[in-house]
């Protein structure tokens, strides 16, 4: 079993729907960070969290620490936010403490 | 520079010759990470520095495979006797760790392609 499950793999919603991404992870973790890959693109790091929840436009990322789980929530979906979303905790446990684990990823297709 | 920069951003090779990819992470930035991407595949972790720490290398998949970060700034990867199946986009990525707004800065990586 992957350490950071993320559901669903693939996603398809119309333009404006409210969407949202799940990660469950198994481990002691520092910190979850939610990344965005646009297709032929780079990384761009969304949030980064330890707790609660933050808010930037349209993206909203929760956390609760004690069921293990986030939560990216897209509102007013648009086309341009198609792209691969990935969800990796940087865990606490033994070794380096510095190594990030990542979720497969979800891909979100938007249609106009 | 501004962000992370990775050279070259392609690189074609023979199976066999060895090839070194450079990272340049944001200046100050303690923490430097290497991944890997087939695909239509996940990120693979490779290795990881952090400061001054002896780096994490438990994601190299062989020994031809190796990295350096000199003087805590610019990091080499390095593939000895390159192999078909090392083609990929080579990630680098580098972080401030322990800052509380800490966010994760990826390169736009190298695309590697082994004939």
């Amino acid at each position: 079993k992957n350490e950071v499950e993320q559901s669903p793999q693939n996603l398809t919603a119309q333009e404006g729907e409210f969407i949202t991404i799940n990660c469950s992870y198994s481990v002691g973790i520092s910190a979850l960070h939610w990344l965005q890959q646009h297709p032929g693109g780079g990384i761009v790091s969304l949030f980064m969290l330890s707790s609660g929840k933050k808010k930037h436009g349209r993206l909203i990322a929760t956390i609760n620490i004690q069921e293990k789980h986030s939560s990216l929530h897209i509102t007013a979906s648009h086309p341009r936010d198609s792209a691969v979303y990935i969800c990796a905790v940087r865990s606490n446990y033994g070794g380096s403490q510095g190594n990030l684990i990542f979720g497969k990823g979800t891909k979100l297709s938007v249609k106009p | 520079g501004a962000g992370v920069s990775q050279s070259p951003s392609n690189k074609v090779t023979e199976k066999g010759k060895d090839v070194e990819l450079r990272c340049d992470p944001i200046s100050g930035h303690t923490a430097l990470y290497w991944y890997r991407q087939s695909l239509g595949q996940g990120l693979e972790f490779l290795i990881y520095f952090q400061g001054n720490s002896a780096p994490d290398k438990s994601g190299l998949p062989s020994d031809r495979f190796s990295a350096e970060r000199t003087g805590g700034s610019v990091s080499t990867l390095t593939i000895q006797r390159t192999q078909q199946e090392d083609s990929a986009v080579y990630l680098c990525a580098s972080s401030l760790l322990g800052h509380r707004n800490e966010k994760l800065f990826f390169g736009s990586g190298t695309q590697l392609s082994v004939l």
